[in-house]
């Protein structure tokens, strides 16, 4: 099994859509989680962190699920401007180095 | 506010050649990594470094060096470019490995 499985889509959704990812690991001692958001040709860059309790940024909800061992991305009413690759990052605790996923892209559309 | 600057932006290498990208950050973080990432697929480890001094071995380190002189600069040296090596380069930096990391804009690297 991979240590982290993202669906890579791409996701087409319509503007003020509501859309959901989920991020798959596998090492169970998994201790940190964030989502990144890259846009084309250009660096990753934190959109946030991910919480067991989960947490909220505006549209964007991140969630965590221990049990099942997986984070989402929840993204309300989608402006054009959300179109872009989003990555999920863990951190296990042991390790020195963050583990990306490959991402999913998303592409919203008027 | 620099944050991780990585020079060059671009380059194109003939096989066999090498060259330095070069990374550099002011804001004091212990932790610096050197991925690359090619067309659609996501970012792969190649090299990090946990500190001044202190370098270690990523996912896909063949074909490359680096070294940590001070807490500044963390340069990745591509010896013998090989075709295999064309990709976008990302250099990052973080204060602990479990927070927040800050790329360079990348370097996008051609070797024909």
């Amino acid at each position: 099994r991979k240590e982290v499985e993202q669906d890579p889509g791409p996701f087409n959704v319509p503007e003020g859509a509501t859309v959901a990812f989920n991020c798959t690991y596998s090492n169970s001692a998994s201790q940190s989680f964030f989502w990144y958001r890259q846009d084309c040709r250009k660096e990753p860059k934190l959109l946030m962190s991910v919480y067991s309790s989960g947490n909220e940024d505006g549209r964007f909800t991140a969630q965590l699920n221990r049990a099942s061992q997986y984070i989402s991305l929840l993204i309300r009413d989608s402006k054009l401007s959300d179109s872009a690759t989003y990555l999920c990052v863990f951190h296990t605790g042991t390790a020195s180095k963050l583990t990306f996923g490959t991402g999913t892209r998303l592409q919203v559309t008027l | 506010n620099a944050g991780v600057t990585q020079t060059p932006k671009f380059r194109i290498l003939k096989i066999g050649q090498s060259m330095t990208l070069q990374c550099t950050q002011d804001m004091n973080h212990n932790y610096m990594y050197w991925y690359r990432q090619d067309p659609g697929m996501g970012l792969k480890l190649i090299y990090y470094s946990v500190g001044a001094g202190i370098t270690d071995k990523g996912e896909v380190p063949n074909g490359y060096n680096v070294s940590r002189s001070t807490t500044e600069d963390f340069p990745l040296r591509l010896e013998l470019a090989a075709p295999s090596q064309t990709s976008v380069y990302f250099c990052a930096s973080s204060p602990k490995v479990d927070t927040e990391a800050f790329f360079g804009q990348g370097t996008r690297l051609t070797v024909v």
